[in-house]
Order: C-alpha cells, then structure tokens, then sequence
C-alpha cells in the first residue's frame, strides 16, 4: 500500500531557528506538492515540482522559505529562520500528474509550533 | 482568483440521515473538481473526482454532482454513519493550472450515534 511519508510528524521550535520538513513522495510519481494548512487561511498551495523541477513557488515567502527536491525520492521544505506565525500543519501531496482523472495523494503532514 | 466556498462550515446530523454538502467557486473553467476527507490530525484522503466534462461520479454511499455553469457542487451522503464524522473539502483545478488545487473552506461533520 504506496503512501506519501512525511518526517518529522511533530515539530516544536523557537523563533528563529531552522525548520526542515521533509517527504517522501509515492514511487513513481511525478509531481509533488506542498501545502500548508491554518485555522485562519484554511489549506494553500505554497509550491510544486514536476520531475523534480520546481514549476510554481508562488504561495511560499521567499525570503525565509525554500523547497527543493534533491531526487525523486526526496523533497524538502525549509524555512529559515522561523517566525511564530509559521506556525501550522504541512502537507505533502504527490501525484501522477497529466490527465483529468489525476488526484493527489496527501502525506500524514508535519504540525510545526514555532514559539 | 479562484475563490472556493463551502457550507455549512459545521453540519451535526443523527445517525441514517441523507445530507448535502455544498461547494461553490467563482470560476468556471475548471480542469476537474475533487471531494476529499480529512480526519483530525491526519492528511487528506480523495472521495471522489469530477472532470468537467462529466455532471456526477458515485462512490457507494456518496453521490458527487457539477454544475460548471453555476459554479457549485455538492457531495450527498446516503445513510449516514458515525464513521463519515470528518471534514470535508471540495477542490479545484483550473483549465491551465497545472494541476493546482484551491481548495474550499471545509464542512466539519458530525454524525451522532
């Protein structure tokens, strides 16, 4: 049973540190996502890849967060330094992506605290 | 931009009761539309998926309708469970949006025993 995993499941940092948040798509998949999920904003589209190019980051800050995908089987979501209202649930999603049929399957996401 | 609205935000039901969740969006030229389940601390699962050429897919209990023109969609539960108690969320992908989901504010159901 193919699952996206994500690592941590539970961060708690302070202000000002470094975050890495990472996810290992489905096997086979070519597109991947990140999301980020808040109370207020509900869930947003902060970046994606498609064969491990980045095609769409326009959802992310970029002066402290970054996303790469080192290989098919790695993506990664930085934010540096960190601020308490990054504070959410991350989701990563992954796909294989080029018809109307395509869903995405989503990953158990990563609760960050920044305090 | 793609706006995604959904209601009720909370809906509390008895046990065997049909309900209809709602979703509208302000754009009409969508690639497809997705219903999907979140439990609480978990990530998303999708129930169903309509492209914009089709006006409904069926899943056992679950019925999902589309309504380009009007911009809406709703999702029917048949006989409903204490196991369908979740949130759920309708989502978009624009003609040309690479696949990109917006996705609506979410109905928090509960179904009571």
């Amino acid at each position: 049973d193919a699952r996206v995993t994500q690592t941590p499941r539970h961060k708690v940092t302070e202000m000002g540190q470094e975050v890495t948040m990472r996810c290992q798509p489905i096997l086979g998949h070519n597109t991947v996502f990140w999301y980020r999920q808040t109370m207020m904003q509900g869930l947003e589209l902060l970046a994606y890849f498609r064969n491990r190019a980045p095609l769409d980051d326009s959802g992310m800050p970029k002066d402290r967060f970054s996303a790469e995908m080192p290989d098919a089987t790695l993506a990664t979501l930085k934010i540096q330094p960190s601020e308490p209202r990054d504070s959410a649930v991350y989701f990563c999603a992954s796909g294989l992506v080029g018809r109307a049929t395509d869903t995405q399957y989503f990953g158990p996401g990563t609760r960050l605290t920044v305090l | 931009k793609q706006e995604v609205t959904q209601i009720p935000a909370a809906l509390s039901v008895p046990e065997g009761e049909n309900l209809v969740l709602n979703c509208s969006f302000t754009d009409s030229a969508i690639y497809n539309l997705q219903w999907f389940r979140q439990d609480p601390g978990k990530g998303l699962t999708s129930l169903l998926l309509i492209q914009s050429s089709q006006r409904e897919q069926t899943s056992g209990r679950l019925n999902a309708s589309l309504d380009k023109s009007s911009g809406r969609s709703t999702l029917y539960i048949a006989a409903s469970q204490p196991g369908d108690s979740a949130t759920y969320l309708c989502a978009v992908v624009l003609t040309g949006g690479g696949n990109k989901l917006t996705f609506g504010t979410g109905t928090q159901l509960k179904v009571e025993l």
